[in-house]
């Protein structure tokens, strides 16, 4: 079954300075697509970036880029930058190949960027 | 292009009572998924339409039910609402040709049962 891991406790970052959020993820499928949503406090959860299992690229999105680590089975978030509102809960996903698969979300981190 | 609406925002029932959630998918999107967010247990998975067809189901009590319509608006219905289905449920829709089509989610139903 897959499974998704946020460890980290809440996280603080300086304005303009970068932040990475972990995410290790565990599957036994090949084939998989790794998400990072964000959810302000108003409960809306947002897109950030998307990596694909097969992807030799690490995927960037403006300020957010994953650190995809095939290997290690890990999909770190990266935050240049920082900004006050990037505070936010940030919410790592996978979901297996397969129109039956669903997307699986971990527990969450909590950031709060300080100005 | 519009986002993912959902309705009513809040929600206040009784233990007991029945609750029926709204959600409308960006245009063109024919794949719903409903999710249920509790501090406790964070985000799980209750159900995914696409074409009016359930396509996966998390693992939740048949209490909670929902369906497609021809337009991929989707509704979900709690029966017989317990203390513990206080949530904010999340309504995501994607185009769903993929399953690494990203989802983009709604506002939000939140609801209290009281």
């Amino acid at each position: 079954a897959q499974k998704i891991t946020q460890t980290q406790p809440g996280m603080f970052v300086q304005e303009k300075e970068a932040v990475t959020l972990d995410c290790t993820y565990d599957t036994s499928d090949q084939s998989y697509g790794l998400f990072w949503y964000k959810q302000p406090s108003s409960g809306e959860m947002i897109f950030l970036i998307y990596q694909g299992s097969y992807d030799e690229q690490n995927a960037t999105e403006g300020r957010y880029s994953l650190n995809f680590q095939k290997a290690r089975k890990s999909a770190n978030l990266v935050i240049s930058a920082s900004q006050l509102g990037d505070s936010a809960m940030y919410f790592c996903a996978m979901r297996e190949r397969g129109a039956n698969s669903k997307l699986t979300f971990g527990k969450g981190i909590t950031l709060s960027v300080r100005p | 292009k519009a986002g993912v609406t959902q309705t009513p925002r809040y929600l206040i029932k009784t233990r007991g009572q029945q609750v029926t959630l709204s959600c409308s998918p960006i245009s063109g999107h024919r794949s719903v998924s409903w999710y249920q967010q509790t501090p406790g247990q964070g985000l799980q998975f209750l159900f995914e339409y696409f074409s009016e067809t359930q396509r996966n189901k998390g693992n939740f009590p048949g209490r909670f039910s929902g369906r497609q319509f021809s337009n991929s608006r989707s509704e979900m219905n709690v029966s017989t609402l317990e203390l513990g289905d206080s949530a904010l449920y999340l309504c995501a829709s994607s185009s769903g040709q993929s399953s690494y089509n990203e989802q983009f989610f709604g506002p939000g139903t939140r609801l209290t049962v009281l």
